[in-house]
């Protein structure tokens, strides 16, 4: 049963905000939800992490409902370098990826 | 700070041959874990050390094997090569035993011919 699902793909312009929503219905009491990027053939990025509620860094913003059951990943303003590959995690004791969100921005 | 560096970045093998890939972790991580990244099957966990203990393990045969030194330094094998074999081979590391926040490395580009 797969820890989590997301949109296998999305399409945005440059300047948009993108919301990439990630599904989490089994996470644990402990599970924090994390979120990298990865650009083809390199390793994926740390991008951010949070809880519950909602975070916010110098690249994205996560937003948590109170049940924990999903999460939001929001990019501002996106440009053709943020086009990558997504990836929701909840596992804290190990790494676990699923296919991750595909991100193509376009100009 | 350096970051995790993986080397070789690229190599070709023959079938049947072996081959050892070395991951250096983040200065002061303890725990490494290995992946394997194809277009098919995407990020798949191989192994994950910590403290020179393999502690989790993923669903892979024994041809593929790691280990990680007292300095933390970690080097996975594969012998009696595939052309399935060819992906890049990722490896992250991390201060201690959790995986809040992964460091991964550029990885190696493997190609059996």
């Amino acid at each position: 049963l797969a820890k989590t699902t997301q949109p296998i793909s999305m399409d945005s312009y440059e300047g948009q905000e993108v919301n990439i929503t990630c599904s989490h219905n089994n996470i644990a009491t402990n599970d924090y939800i994390t979120w990298y990027q990865q650009f083809p053939s390199q390793g994926p990025r740390f991008i951010i992490q949070g809880y519950k509620t909602k975070v916010t860094n110098e690249v994205a913003s996560l937003f948590i409902p109170a049940d924990r059951k999903s999460s939001t990943l929001s990019l501002p303003r996106v440009s053709l370098s943020d086009t990558a590959v997504y990836y929701c995690l909840v596992e804290e004791d190990k790494l676990v990826f699923g296919a991750g969100t595909i991100l193509r921005v376009k100009s | 700070k350096a970051g995790v560096t993986q080397t070789p970045r690229y190599l070709i093998k023959t079938r049947g041959q072996q081959v050892t890939l070395s991951c250096s972790p983040i200065s002061g991580h303890r725990s490494v874990s290995w992946y394997q990244q194809t277009p098919g099957q995407g990020l798949q966990f191989l192994f994950e050390y910590f403290s020179e203990t393999q502690r989790n393990k993923g669903n892979f045969p024994g041809r593929f094997s790691g280990r990680q030194f007292s300095n933390s330094r970690s080097e996975m094998n594969v012998s009696t090569l595939e052309l399935g074999d060819s992906a890049l081979y990722l490896c992250a590391s991390s201060p201690g035993t959790g995986w809040t926040e992964a460091f991964f490395g550029q990885g190696t580009r493997l190609t059996v011919v």
